[in-house]
């Protein structure tokens, strides 16, 4: 079993629509939560950054942790045609100074409709 | 630049030839990751580099891949007689060296096809 798990869709909504996209993890080390978005092609761009568990909102984007449940979420409100991406959610355990490896998901295709 | 450089972005070569892939992180980072990205998986550590520490190869597949990072800045990192299992996206991140945090930027990758 994959320490991180994430649905690859893909998940199609139509413009306007509320996006839902979640990944579950197995490793309780993890404190570190990130999402980040991937144009076809391109590198894989930072969204959304989180520590140890709550909400932290920035702009469309919600991002939530629930560390109890191991369950990451990443909301976008409003979607646009320009959030067709795929979207990684990736972590990481406490560092103590040092840089540490992130732990990917696989990714969920969003394809948004006009 | 401001960002991560790879290069180069495309590289095509035969069965059992060596391959560099190149990445220059952002200024004054001195954190740098390799990862790599196969079809329908998600992204895969394979080496990093911190400051003058020793670098963590533990996500490196076998003894034919190996990486440098010169002077504390440029990275190349080798593929000796490739496979066709290797053909991916090479990714390179980089990330400042700050307490508590690990945020890592990335290039556009270098997409490895081997015939």
């Amino acid at each position: 079993q994959k320490e991180v798990e994430q649905d690859p869709g893909p998940l199609s909504v139509p413009e306007g629509a509320i996006v839902s996209l979640n990944c579950t993890y197995s490793n309780s080390a993890f404190q570190y939560f990130m999402w980040y978005r991937q144009y076809s092609r391109k590198g894989p761009e930072l969204l959304m950054y989180t520590y140890s568990s709550g909400n932290k909102e920035d702009g469309r984007f919600t991002a939530q942790v629930d560390k109890s449940s191991k369950y990451i979420s990443l909301f976008i409100r409003d979607s646009q045609p320009s959030d067709s991406a795929t979207y990684l959610c990736a972590m990481s355990p406490l560092n103590t100074g040092t840089a540490s490896k992130l732990t990917f998901g696989t990714g969920t295709r969003l394809q948004v409709t006009l | 630049g401001a960002g991560v450089s790879q290069s180069p972005s495309n590289k095509v070569t035969e069965k059992g030839k060596d391959v560099e892939l190149r990445c220059d992180p952002i200024s004054g980072h001195t954190a740098l990751y390799w990862y790599r990205q196969s079809l329908g998986q998600g992204l895969e550590f394979l080496i990093y580099f911190q400051g003058n520490s020793a670098p963590d190869k533990s996500g490196l597949p076998s003894d034919r891949f190996s990486a440098e990072r010169t002077g504390g800045s440029v990275s190349t990192l080798t593929i000796q007689r490739t496979q066709q299992e290797d053909s991916a996206v090479y990714l390179c991140a980089s990330s400042a060296d700050r307490l508590a945090k690990n945020i890592q930027y990335f290039g556009a990758g270098t997409r490895l096809s081997v015939l």
